[in-house]
């Protein structure tokens, strides 16, 4: 168990309404990363944080912001929500220590957007 | 180019029995990691074993173990004396280079069932 918990774990909302997912975890770990999952694509990194307020890009960014203000949080925020947006999404820390470079996930959100 | 190829959908497998899953991978880095993760029908996504590009041995986890190929680019999961517990989604994934880049590319998965 890495610590990660996300809220809220369903939502349903309507399209063109800002949706912000959070992810919270207890153990002071520096990276961050938040992916989504659509059948036949696995998973695909969405944004990444490798520290308080320092954020990156990750392969499907468009339409998606981040921010993270402590390091315990790390938001994602649909600005305006889309039908294409309605996946399952996990959020990820990297461990350090161990098998190295492994990332550990998240319950998940199931987004559902109408 | 896909960089992570899972060619079997879904497998079926008896109790007991060991079990393979596939998976190829394609990159020109010579530091890599491959990463294979369980996601049962609950949901979450589980870490189950790593393999490092410079590793000599293949890795092992209690029941898994990874078969690296290294010159034909393949790291398939082994599951031995395979459990009905066993049956899950299983995702092949990859790490590019050791730093700068923090993307996990992951394979579109494996449905495995568990035969009782």
């Amino acid at each position: 168990d890495a610590g990660i918990t996300q809220s809220p774990r369903h939502k349903v909302t309507e399209t063109g309404t800002p949706v912000t997912l959070r992810c919270h975890q207890t153990e002071n770990h520096r990276y961050m990363y938040w992916y989504r999952q659509d059948p036949g694509h696995g998973l695909r990194l969405i944004h990444y944080s490798y520290g308080v307020k320092d954020t990156d890009k990750g392969e499907v960014s468009d339409g998606y912001s981040v921010s993270r203000s402590k390091t315990e949080d790390f938001l994602l925020t649909l600005e305006s929500a889309t039908s294409s947006q309605t996946s399952v999404y996990f959020c990820a820390i990297r461990a350090s220590g161990g098998s190295p470079d492994t990332q550990y996930f998240g319950p998940g959100t199931r987004l559902t957007v109408l | 180019a896909q960089k992570i190829t899972q060619t079997q959908p879904g497998m079926f497998v008896q109790e007991k029995e060991a079990v393979t899953l596939d998976c190829t991978y394609d990159t020109s880095d010579p530091s890599y990691g491959l990463f294979w993760y369980k996601q049962p029908s609950s949901g979450e996504m589980i870490f189950l074993i790593y393999q490092g590009s410079y590793d000599q041995q293949n890795a092992t986890e209690g029941r898994y173990s990874l078969n690296f190929q290294k010159a034909r680019k393949s790291a398939n999961l082994v599951i031995s004396a395979s459990q009905l517990g066993d049956s899950a989604m299983y995702f092949c994934a990859m790490r590019e280079g050791i730093f700068g880049n923090e993307k996990l590319t992951f394979g579109t998965g494996t449905r495995l069932t568990i035969i009782p």
